[in-house]
């Protein structure tokens, strides 16, 4: 599987926007690229997707690069509950639906 | 919603004694997973699993087993617990597609003394 590389933490203050940046220059052309984030004393959970194209959902938008080695997860007002370890992931097309998880970006929202 | 419960939040059990830890899903999910997760080592693959009676190895599957007998049920087996088995285990479900999103349970906090 392809491999991604994040910050290992970062800060942010409250209700302002939050981009968390994510490197995988060896992504292939079929990989999609996931985020999900594991709140404190949580199971991860899912927060977007995306292939080529930006994209926006209720809880966050994913921009990706032109040359799609890298992209940037925007959270557009970053509360105090949205504290968590965010993943960057890869995940190809074929059927094996297993995720390998890296180690995160730790975000601390100051309040 | 999708619902991912596992049996228990916290387990303590001594050294070599056979541990179950259970997990269910209410969304007929073919795939279902299991993780364990420590601190500076982030979330590790032990098994997986397609459809019933059928598993596949994940990354780390030394001293586990599991058991799928039925779709929505997904059990990981510590047939001997060790102390080095004490972690936070994590069971996940998704729906057969390529690139959906995995369903995780709120985990199992295992101690073993």
């Amino acid at each position: 599987d392809a491999k991604t590389t994040q910050p290992n933490s970062m800060e942010s203050n409250e209700e302002e926007p939050v981009h968390l940046p994510c490197n995988h220059s060896t992504i292939s052309g079929t990989d999609y690229i996931h985020w999900y984030r594991q709140l404190p004393s949580q199971g991860p959970e899912y927060v977007i997707h995306g292939l080529t194209s930006n994209v926006n959902n209720r809880m966050a938008s994913l921009a990706i690069a032109e040359d799609r080695k890298s992209s940037t997860l925007i959270l557009h007002r970053a509360t105090l509950r949205d504290a968590a370890v965010y993943y960057c992931i890869l995940r190809a097309m074929n059927r094996d639906d297993k995720i390998i998880f890296g180690k995160g970006t730790r975000l601390h929202i100051l309040p | 919603d999708v619902k991912v419960t596992q049996s228990s939040r916290y387990l303590v059990k001594r050294t070599g004694e056979k541990v179950f830890l259970e997990c269910v899903q209410d969304m007929d999910h073919e795939n279902m997973f299991w993780y364990r997760q420590d601190p500076g080592l982030g979330l590790r693959l032990i098994y997986f699993s397609y459809d019933v009676k059928m598993k596949e190895k994940g990354d780390i599957p030394e001293g586990y087993s599991v058991s799928r007998e039925k779709k929505e049920r997904f059990s990981l087996i510590l047939e001997s617990a060790s102390t080095n088995q004490t972690s936070m285990y994590l069971c996940a479900s998704s729906l057969a597609v390529r690139t959906g999103e995995q369903y995780f349970g709120p985990g199992t906090r295992l101690t073993v003394t």
